[in-house]
């Protein structure tokens, strides 16, 4: 399976600003996929990551809130931006490796003061 | 839309007895899988499954999977304190890769 390194591992921002992501994974992958979980919540797919093309966003999140870039079929970033107290949760990216399932990042833990 | 409904939702049991944890699906599927996070942590994979009547064991977990109820298991047996964690399925929408996860159990097996 595929070995993701995220970071950071958790941060504590003040509202209005932005913060961003970082998922490296091992391999090459097509898709990768970034997932919120509040606070003592299930997962909730964000988006899809495509590379060479735009995300595909679930419904519920926008582009201008939460932008992912996927330069490389290694690499992806997602943004929080203009955060809010809404927005502590943990982020999460994973990528799908077939009948093996997600492998997931470790998780960056975002709390919004 | 899909729904993944999971219960019981919270779970408090002794060490030494047996347990069964349900993942009710609402569409069908291809894949079914179940998590393991403890807290503060991201997710373990434990089990794949990937046909109707599929069983799957690791130790005091063993999942199973009926399509045609679209009802997945996770039977613990002889439970023991370090079971204790939050445990998930996630069922993936056929023609996609999406998982759409199951609402969690928190198990807290007592000593």
């Amino acid at each position: 399976s595929a070995v993701i390194s995220q970071k950071p591992s958790r941060d504590i921002c003040q509202r209005g600003t932005s913060l961003t992501i970082q998922c490296q994974v091992d391999s090459q992958v097509t898709m990768m996929f970034w997932y919120r979980q509040q606070p003592g919540q299930s997962l909730t797919l964000i988006a899809t990551a495509n590379q060479g093309s735009e995300a595909t966003y679930e419904s519920g999140f926008v582009i201008d809130k939460f932008p992912i870039s996927r330069p490389n079929l290694t690499f992806s970033t997602l943004t929080v931006s203009n955060m809010s107290p809404e927005d502590s949760s943990i982020y999460l990216c994973s990528v799908d490796k077939g009948t093996y399932g997600y492998t997931f990042g470790s998780g960056t833990r975002l709390t919004v003061v | 839309e899909l729904k993944v409904e999971q219960n019981p939702l919270f779970l408090s049991m002794q060490e030494g007895k047996n347990y069964t944890i349900y993942c009710n699906y609402s569409t069908t599927s291809d894949r079914l899988y179940w998590y393991r996070q403890d807290p503060g942590k991201s997710l373990e994979s434990l089990f794949v499954l990937l046909s109707n009547g599929a069983v799957k064991q690791e130790g005091r977990l063993m999942a199973s999977l009926d399509t045609k109820a679209r009802l997945s298991t996770l039977h613990i047996t002889a439970a023991v304190h370090d079971l204790s964690a939050t445990y998930f399925c996630a069922v993936v929408i056929s023609g996609t890769y999406k998982y759409i996860f199951g609402t969690g159990t928190r198990l807290k097996v007592l000593a």
